[in-house]
């Protein structure tokens, strides 16, 4: 089966200004995730989706990030403006739902550079 | 925040046995016991995962003390491949919780 696919796989951008990230999941997943790694870090969640409903955005900085999943299928993460400590992998993981200790699958994800 | 302990690194010869361990002293009653890991560059893969029972899969054994409070992740032959950050995971069984990550073990794998 195709994994999940993430675009652009590297992006370079000055402070302020802004960013967005793309996501496909596997098909028939329901549940998406973003999540941000600073390097030398575990991945930290930054959204969860089930279908096109957020289930727990607590962790996504809301003064700057916002997430949508249009549709229940692709996604898009955007950071507008972007700081420098946004640095970092933003990955994307999809699931099954309603399945128990369904696992996530991730994508290889876009690195950031903000500069 | 992560509910489990890992060495920060670990060292293993090729095509030896590799045993990463975790400890997990506050496990509750509905938490399993995940483990992925990521290689260089990519995003984490799924491993094995467990409840009580011992468990293998083609990548993997998990090992889970009687009490629970602790687990190892047992690679049977190391290879190059195997390099790699492992992740221990407490994940509740409810639902589509998302994965909490700690920092992990380092895994490197010398010729």
């Amino acid at each position: 089966e195709a994994g999940v696919a993430q675009s652009p796989r590297y992006k370079i951008i000055e402070k302020r200004q802004s960013v967005a990230f793309w996501c496909n999941p596997i098909s028939g997943h329901a549940t998406l995730y973003w999540y941000q790694q600073i390097l030398g870090q575990g991945p930290k969640l930054l959204i969860q989706f089930q279908n096109n409903g957020v289930v727990d955005d607590s962790q996504l900085p809301k003064d700057r990030f916002s997430a949508e999943r249009l549709k229940g299928v692709d996604s898009t993460l955007k950071i507008q403006p972007a700081k420098l400590e946004d640095s970092a992998v933003y990955l994307c993981a999809s699931s099954l739902a309603g399945v128990y200790n369904s696992p996530l699958h991730f994508g290889n994800g876009t690195r950031l550079t903000v500069t | 925040d992560a509910k489990t302990t890992q060495p920060n690194s670990m060292e293993s010869n090729e095509e030896e046995p590799v045993h990463l361990p975790c400890n997990h002293s506050t496990i509750s009653g509905t938490d399993y016991i995940h483990w992925y890991r990521q290689l260089p560059s990519q995003g984490p893969e799924y491993v094995i995962h467990g409840l009580t029972s011992n468990v293998n899969n083609r990548m993997a054994s998990l090992a889970i003390a009687e009490d629970r409070k602790s687990s190892t992740l047992i690679l049977h032959r190391a290879t190059l491949r195997d390099a790699a950050v492992y992740y221990c995971i407490l994940r509740d069984v409810g639902g589509n919780t998302p994965l909490v990550f700690g920092k992990g073990t380092r895994l490197s794998v010398i010729a």
